[in-house]
Order: structure tokens, then C-alpha cells, then sequence
């Protein structure tokens, strides 16, 4: 069966530093594959997908970028941080060939200080 | 522009007490509306996927319906276990599977 990895659970990082959170799918190939924040209280935002290897689509300009080195590793990236980037961030994949919506990871609450 | 608005923007109810969550949308060409229900510090699990309008899924308490323009998420009979975010989502044509995601609904069911 298809399993998604996140890590780390939460992270707490001073303004300025660098960030790098990492997502592995198992069980699964050529998957598409989603970052999205999530702010308090309001809807997801995504921010980058990928139907490939070296494949990425930024959806909104904002400080963060992605990289997908392997066909089951997306990885979500900063070199520095804002306050604004706190939010609780989101891993997903879905098939390519069929239509039964995402599977989510377990999320990564980053906090800026 | 794209869109996808859910109402109420939360909503108490008592165990027992019925009632229904609204997903309205705005897409070209929708390919599939999606129901995600969401624990707090968790990522969003999957509950339904639509695809025509008339269609309906259910499971257990949850049963789903579309139309050309909303969705209805109707919650029988809640138990306090039902409480927690239910996130709907839309996938249209050209758009790479991506899924827009509305606000959701915050559902707290109380004993």
C-alpha cells in the first residue's frame, strides 16, 4: 500500500535561518506531488507541485522553493526565513492516472521567532 | 476566477442534532469535487470524491451530495467523534489535478 512520509513534525526557527522540510512517498510511482500551507484558521494554499523529477510549479511568489530529486522525494526549502512563513505545512500525492484526490502527509508546524 | 466558498464557517451541534455543510464553487469544467474531514495537528483524510451532478456518497453518519454549483455535506445523527474540520475541494479540467481547497467548517459536536 501507498505511504506518505513528512518530517520533521514541527520545527521552531529563528527569522533568517535556513529551512528544508522533507516528504518520501512509498508504494507508488511517478506520483504528482503537492506542497501546501495551511494559516490559522483558513483554507489550504498551495504552493508548489510536481509531475516529475526537476518538474516544479510555483503557484504563488513568496519566499520558498521546492526540488524534487528522486521520483518519490519532494522537498520544501528556504534560505531565509520570514514570520510570515509560520504555518502548518502540508505534503500530498496523488496518481496521475486516476482521480481518487490526495493523500496527505501528517503536516509540519513550523514556527518563526 | 476559480473559487471555492464553505459555509458556516463553524457550526455547534448537539449529539443527535442533524444538520448540513455547504461547498459552493466556481470552476471551469470541474472534473471532481472532493469531502476531507481534518483532525486538529493532522493532515486531512479522505472521505468522498463527486464527479456529476445528482451523485451521492455515504458513509456511515456522512452522506455527500452535488449539484451544478454546491455540494452538501449532511451529518445524521453526530456523535462527538464527528467533531473536526471538514475541508471541500475542487479539481478542474487543465489544472494538473491540482485541488482548491475552500476554508472549511469547523463541526463541534457536544454530548
Amino acid at each position: 500500500s501507498q505511504t506518505i512520509h513528512q518530517w520533521p513534525a514541527t520545527l521552531v526557527q529563528p527569522v533568517g535561518s535556513p529551512l528544508s522540510l522533507e516528504c518520501t512517498v512509498e508504494g507508488t510511482s511517478n506520483p504528482n506531488l503537492y506542497w501546501y500551507r495551511q494559516a490559522a484558521g483558513r483554507g489550504l494554499q498551495l504552493l508548489f507541485y510536481s509531475v516529475g523529477i526537476g518538474q516544479i510549479s510555483s503557484e504563488v511568489p513568496q519566499n520558498l522553493s521546492a526540488s524534487r530529486p528522486q521520483d518519490r522525494q519532494f522537498i520544501l526549502s528556504s534560505k531565509k526565513l520570514l514570520l510570515s512563513d509560520s504555518g502548518f505545512y502540508l505534503c500530498a500525492w496523488s496518481g496521475t492516472k486516476n482521480n481518487y484526490g490526495y493523500t496527505f502527509g501528517s503536516g509540519t508546524r513550523l514556527t518563526v521567532v | 476566477e476559480d473559487q471555492v466558498t464553505q459555509s458556516p464557517e463553524a457550526l455547534r451541534l448537539q449529539e443527535g442534532e442533524s444538520s448540513s455543510l455547504n461547498c459552493s464553487y466556481t470552476v471551469s469544467g470541474l472534473r471532481g469535487l472532493f469531502w476531507y474531514r481534518q483532525d486538529p495537528g493532522k493532515g486531512p483524510e479522505f472521505l468522498f470524491t463527486l464527479y456529476s451532478a445528482g451523485e451521492e456518497k455515504e458513509k456511515e453518519r456522512l452522506k455527500a451530495t452535488l449539484t451544478k454549483k454546491e455540494s452538501f455535506l449532511h451529518i445524521t445523527a453526530p456523535k462527538p467523534e464527528d467533531s473536526a474540520t471538514y475541508l471541500c475541494a475542487v479539481q478542474f479540467s487543465g489544472g494538473y489535478n491540482k485541488l482548491i481547497f475552500g476554508a472549511g467548517t469547523r463541526l463541534a459536536v457536544h454530548p
